[in-house]
């Protein structure tokens, strides 16, 4: 079975500080993925990443980054963090080959005070 | 563009009712067509999948049959349990998404309640 593992699964943090959030996936996927949950608005794409050291801006890449060093290691930055990140937020990983699913993580809840 | 379009929630069943939550899609070629299940608190959980036309995807007792001809990938259950109580995605992967790092365009969600 794929594991892909969030550091943490309830982070609160302050406004105004940088954020880390680590994913880390078991089976050498390719492809690597960063959602945010909002009730209402359903699941958003805030970057992917083909592979190693490279990455691909979503729906909503304001106010984030991404770093990708390792081929199992995906983290989301919050580089100063604000109110309107409080959030759920979702890791996923997916082999790099055609109709295979992504897989996912169980998810960071952020709030941001 | 792409998209998927899910029967609006909350869905609110007795247990061993039977279930069924639409979707349907717009999209170009032959979409891989999902099934994902997100419980409270937890991340999304791959339920089923299908590939091409007329493919049957199944697990857990639910099913979901691609139908190309009326563009729709409906999730069905004969008997729910109160276990199932969770929302539920139907989402899309198309060739150009797969070879765009796999991004999958999702519907909005249904959640399901299933009350004993």
């Amino acid at each position: 079975d794929v594991k892909v593992t969030q550091s943490s699964r309830y982070l609160v943090k302050r406004t105004g500080e940088k954020v880390f959030l680590e994913c880390v996936q078991d089976m050498d996927h390719e492809n690597m993925f960063w959602y945010r949950q909002d009730p209402g608005l359903g699941l958003r794409l805030i970057y992917f990443s083909y592979d190693v050291k490279m990455k691909e801006k979503g729906d909503i890449p304001e106010g984030y980054s991404v770093s990708r060093e390792k081929k199992e290691r995906f983290s989301l930055i919050l580089e100063s963090a604000s109110t309107n990140q409080t959030s759920m937020y979702l890791c996923a990983s997916r082999i790099y080959r055609e109709r295979q699913p992504q897989h996912f993580g169980d998810g960071t809840r952020l709030s941001i005070l | 563009g792409n998209s998927v379009t899910q029967m609006e929630g909350p869905v609110t069943l007795s247990e061993e009712a039977f279930l069924t939550i639409n979707c349907t899609y717009t999209a170009t070629g032959y979409p891989s067509l999902f099934w994902y299940v997100q419980y409270p608190g937890e991340g999304l959980q791959l339920l089923l999948k299908a590939t091409k036309a007329d493919d049957k995807g199944s697990n857990k007792g639910f099913e979901a049959t691609y139908r190309k001809e009326t563009t729709s990938f409906h999730l069905e259950k004969g008997s729910v349990q109160v276990s199932d109580s969770a929302v539920y995605f139907c989402a899309l992967s198309d060739r150009a998404s797969s070879n765009q790092g796999g991004k999958l365009i999702f519907g909005q969600g249904t959640e399901l309640s299933v009350k004993p």
